[in-house]
């Protein structure tokens, strides 16, 4: 079976904290990606990687970074936590295609975080 | 604004009825995904439709796609109890960059014995 996996399911840390969230996925896929989730918001890209070294910011990056040093290993950093951080953390990967359009991803059991 | 919107945002059943979720978004797209969310737990793809088929099905789901009125539906049949989840349409829009897929805000589907 296919695997992405997350390190933690639940993870409590203080304000202020450096946080590492982080991802191993078994497929060989080039593309990973992070994700939070918050009630009735759906999914918002953080972050994503197409290769080794290389990320490009998503749609809400202000207080993350990421670092992808291995292919099989995307892991998500908060700097200094905020509770405005506590939410539901996805990741996910996928292969990259030749053609310009994304195929379905394979997602992780997700983490959620509380900052206190 | 979100691209992908899905309709109803709770539905509640018996099993053994039939489920029906909808998905409406904005601009044109390559291809639309529905995903399936246990509580607590990560996104399961479910099934991929692209812009130039108008139906898919797999098992006891079935997934049209209309993209004159840039919306799409989720049935599920005969459901079961174990169908209960959240489900998630996801867009990949053809302006909107490489690995840009966008997710809605879900349907939670209770579906109860």
């Amino acid at each position: 079976d296919v695997k992405v996996t997350q390190s933690s399911r639940y993870l409590v840390k203080r304000t202020g904290e450096k946080v590492f969230l982080e991802c191993v996925q078994d497929m060989d896929h080039e593309n990973m990606f992070w994700y939070r989730q918050d009630p009735g918001l759906g999914l918002r890209l953080i972050y994503f990687s197409y290769d080794v070294k290389m990320k490009e910011k998503g749609d809400i990056p202000e207080g993350y970074s990421v670092s992808r040093e291995k292919k099989e290993r995307f892991s998500l950093i908060l700097e200094s936590a905020s509770t405005n951080q506590t939410s539901m953390y996805l990741c996910a990967s996928t292969h990259r295609t030749r053609q310009s359009y994304n195929e379905k991803l394979f997602f992780g059991s997700g983490t959620q975080l509380s900052v206190l | 604004s979100q691209q992908g919107e899905e309709d109803p945002q709770a539905l509640s059943i018996q099993e053994g009825e039939n489920a029906t979720m909808n998905c409406s978004y904005k601009t044109s797209i390559n291809n639309l995904q529905w995903y399936r969310q246990n509580s607590g737990r990560g996104l399961v793809h479910l099934i991929l439709i692209r812009s130039n088929e108008r139906e898919k099905h797999s098992g006891r789901l079935r997934v049209t796609l209309d993209t004159s009125k840039k919306s799409s539906s989720l049935l599920i049949t005969a459901s079961r109890a174990a169908d209960t989840a959240s489900y998630f349409c996801a867009t990949d829009p053809i302006s909107g960059g490489y690995n840009k897929l966008i997710f809605g805000a879900g349907t939670r589907l209770a579906v109860h014995p």
